[in-house]
Parts: structure tokens; sequence; C-alpha cells
């Protein structure tokens, strides 16, 4: 079955410290990663995605991701947190073999950034 | 901004009633998504359209059904509602060029509160 995890349902990071919050991801074909990130009472904002090409992607705000083939996962990381990235994080998945209209979702990850 | 707008923002209701989501999609955008988001079930996929016609389903109930307009926008049509469907709905939409790979922009949402 195709799925991703978020094995931690909340990060805490101090303001100016590097951020790390993980995904790791289970498909049949080629995977296409994405990052989203949701503030409260808002929708999703795209803010990455692996296609193809070079393992370390970098998207908006800052925050960058990288692919990791041989341990399936899609981590994102930001090299200094600020408070205003304290926001639910999703990451979702799509294969291009089977069920590839669908986009599979993560729990998501609720990051705090403290002052 | 994501350009995608939804209507109403807020819908609250009765068990067995009946009601309608709207969502006009990004300028140029073809295909539309439906996702629901729970606190139990996370964020789930529910319908694709593009220009029109169904392109894929997910985890949609049978009392649930979605339309595409020839303008665009879409619908989602919820009936004989139970307590269990109180959740955020949202809407997405992409340029349906890319396929699997499209990045999809959200909506703001439709908190529907099934009393």
């Amino acid at each position: 079955a195709q799925s991703v995890a978020q094995p931690e349902d909340q990060v805490n990071v101090a303001e100016g410290n590097p951020l790390t919050v993980k995904c790791t991801y289970s498909v049949s074909g080629n995977p296409y990663l994405f990052w989203y990130v949701q503030y409260p009472n808002r929708g999703l904002q795209f803010l990455l995605k692996y296609i193809t090409g070079d393992n370390l992607v970098k998207g908006s705000y800052g925050f960058e991701a990288e692919f990791n083939k041989s341990q399936t996962s899609f981590h994102l990381k930001k090299p200094s947190a600020l408070v205003s990235d304290s926001a639910l994080y999703f990451c979702a998945v799509r294969a291009f073999k089977y069920n590839f209209n669908k986009f599979y979702f993560g729990s998501g990850t609720k990051l705090n950034v403290k002052p | 901004d994501s350009g995608v707008t939804q209507t109403p923002k807020h819908l609250i209701t009765a068990t067995g009633q009946r009601v309608t989501l709207r969502c006009s999609p990004r300028s140029g955008d073809l295909s539309v998504y439906w996702y629901q988001q729970s606190l139990d079930q996370g964020l789930q996929f529910l319908i694709q359209y593009y220009n029109g016609e169904e392109r894929a389903k997910g985890n949609i109930l049978e009392r649930f059904s979605a339309q595409q307009f020839p303008d665009l926008h879409s619908e989602l049509n919820l009936s004989s509602l139970e307590l269990g469907d109180s959740a955020l709905y949202f809407c997405a939409s992409s340029d349906g060029t890319s396929g699997v790979t499209d990045t999809q922009y959200f909506g703001p949402g439709t908190r529907l509160t099934v009393l």
C-alpha cells in the first residue's frame, strides 16, 4: 500500500536553531514528494516538491528537503528557525504506478518555534 | 493567497440535511481536487475532476458527490449528513498539465459543523 509517515506529532525548536521535520514514504514506482504548511484556520500552502534530479530541493521561506532513496525519506529542513515558522507541516506523496492520481498525506507534524 | 476560493467559509447544519460546497479554481487551472480534514482521519483525498470529467476517486462516501462545471468551478454535495461528517473541506486546483507532478494549490477551506 502506498503511504507516507510523519513519525513526530510535534517538534519543538528554539528560534535561530536548525529544524528538521521527518517524513518517510512507501510507494510502488517512482515517488513524487511534496511538503505543505498549514497555518491556523488557513488552507495548505505549497513549500516544495521533489520530482527528479538533485536530491536537495529548495523551496519557499528558506525551507529545503533532502530526498534519500535508500532510506525512503524526504525530511524537511531549515538552517535557522523563525517563530513565524510555527505551523502544521504535511508531507505528501504521489506515484506514477497504480493510483497515481491520488495524493497521500502524512498525519502532519506541529512545529513549535520558541523565541 | 493561493487564488483558489471556497464558499461558504463556515456551515452549520443538522443531521440528515444536505449541503453544497463551492470551489473556484485558480485562473487557468483545469483540475480540481476535494479533500476532507478531520481530527481523527487527518487529510483525506475525496475526488478529482479534470476539465469537467471525473479523473480519480479516493475515500469518498456514496452520500457525497461532486461535479465540475463548464466554467471549471466545482461543487461538492454532501447529503444525509451525520455528526462524523463535521470537518474542514478543502478544494485544491492545479493546471493539470504535469499529471502526477502537478503542484496543487489549496483554498482556505469550508468548515462544516453537523449538529
